[in-house]
């Protein structure tokens, strides 16, 4: 079993929906959690980082984690056809080095 | 703005050549990282650096070897490529811990081919 859990997807939806995306994890030691887009041809790019639990908003974009369910989620608001790209998670404990462990992606698509 | 460029986007390869991937950043930072990332297979950490010198194997470190002799140039080495090597090879950077800001950057990516 994987330490990260991810629907690779493809998610689709309408311009303008609220989109979920989500990963579990079995390590519960994991503290910092971070989610990246990932445009085609590109390199992955921070969205998000999060310390421990509770929810960060910042923008269309809300992080939130449940480290009692071992549960992160993005949530996308009013979503835009240039938000379609894959969406990773990744987390790292406290002296992890920073050595992150990436969820495989989900890809989401918002049709205009 | 943070910058970690890699040396090229595209690369073909034949078995048993010697291939040097390499990547540069410009924002000083301690820490670099190299990964392949494979369907459904994600990420998956090679190697990493957290000086000068410096290495530490990451996850799938069989096959690949890297030099730091510079702390902005981090360069991944296939001894021997094979076919299993053929991915899509990105490289990060990060500072040192430093609360909630050491977040790794990553390059564009170089898609690394072996026939």
């Amino acid at each position: 079993q994987k330490e990260v859990e991810q629907d690779p997807g493809p998610l689709s939806v309408p311009e303008g929906a609220i989109v979920s995306l989500n990963c579990t994890y079995s390590n519960s030691a994991f503290q910092y959690f971070m989610w990246y887009r990932q445009y085609s041809r590109k390199g992955p790019e921070l969205l998000m980082y999060t310390y421990s639990s509770g929810n960060k908003e910042d923008g269309r974009f809300t992080a939130q984690v449940d480290k009692s369910s071992k549960y992160i989620s993005l949530f996308i608001r009013d979503s835009q056809p240039s938000d379609s790209a894959t969406y990773l998670c990744a987390m790292t404990t406290i002296e992890g080095f920073q050595k992150l462990v990436f969820g495989t992606g989900t890809r989401l698509l918002v049709s205009p | 703005d943070v910058k970690v460029t890699q040396s090229s986007r595209y690369l073909v390869k034949r078995t048993g050549e010697k291939v040097f991937l390499e990547c540069v950043q410009d924002m000083d930072h301690e820490n670099m990282f190299w990964y392949r990332q494979d369907p459904g297979l994600g990420l998956r950490l090679i190697y990493f650096s957290y000086d000068v010198k410096m290495k530490e194997k990451g996850d799938i470190p069989e096959g690949y070897s890297v030099s730091r002799e510079k702390k902005e140039r981090f360069s991944l080495i296939l001894e021997s490529a094979s076919t299993n090597q053929t991915s899509m090879y990105l490289c990060a950077s990060s500072l040192e811990l430093a609360g909630d800001t050491d977040t790794q950057y990553f390059g564009p990516g170089t898609r690394l081919t072996v026939l």
